[in-house]
């Protein structure tokens, strides 16, 4: 299984607001930044989130990133059907000297 | 604009051997550090390895180590990966992304290249 757990799955109605956790250790999450990727159905991962809590250009305010200890969170408000895709949190691991990922959350929008 | 184009995957027997090229264009490719993540069918996303911009610091997944090598040339704007010793658990999409923002920051990544390892 991944170093990271996400819930494997999400759903909300359009409009609303979601979030997403990831959940690792002082390894990862608590000594390093996170960064989270948004998958849609055959495509490749696209960063949603850099260092915790930064958007890239392009990336609107709707999705935020927040962390707190070995924990980290994507918010996502005023759902749409487009952000129906799979949501991966990803950051360094200083133990295992590795990038690590997590498990994926599929996120419905009902 | 950046662009990231893989090439090299196809159809391989275990224990067989593959080189995946990835093509930069559009930004300093020297300047960036440069990562494989891979995807296995229907699965999430596994890191594969990471070079440093100079080529001199490398990294590897416990699940690869001894059998693939990353290297760049940053005179051809190319990463590459070298597999060998080539098992039915590497098949997968395999993705390079580079290293744009800090803190763990892919910010552009390939359309990736499917390895399919079976006999």
């Amino acid at each position: 299984q991944s170093v990271l757990t996400q819930p494997p799955s999400v759903s909300a109605a359009p409009g609303q607001k979601v979030t997403i956790s990831c959940s690792g250790s002082s390894s990862n999450i608590g000594n390093n930044y996170v960064s989270w990727f948004q998958q849609l159905p055959g495509t490749a991962p696209k960063l949603l989130i850099y260092e915790n809590n930064k958007r890239p250009s392009g990336i609107p305010d709707r999705f935020s990133g927040s962390k707190s200890g070995t924990s980290a969170t994507l918010g996502i408000t005023g759902l749409q059907t487009g952000d129906e895709a799979d949501y991966y949190c990803g950051t360094w691991d200083s133990s295992l000297s590795a990038g690590v990922f997590g498990g994926g959350t599929e996120l419905t929008v009902l | 604009q950046v662009q990231l184009v893989e090439s090299g995957g196809g159809l391989v027997k275990p224990g067989g051997s593959l080189r995946l090229s990835c093509a930069a264009s559009g930004f300093t490719f020297s300047d960036l550090y440069m990562s494989w993540i891979r995807q296995a069918p229907g699965k999430g996303l596994e890191w594969v390895s990471y070079i440093s911009s100079s080529g001199t610091t490398i990294y590897y997944a416990d699940s690869v180590k001894g059998r693939f090598t990353i290297s760049r040339d940053n005179a051809k704007n190319s990463l590459y990966l070298q597999m060998n010793s080539l098992r039915a658990e590497d098949t997968a999409v395999y993705y390079c992304a580079r290293e744009g923002l800090p803190g763990y920051g892919l910010d552009y990544w390939g359309q990736g290249t499917l390895v399919t390892v079976s006999s």
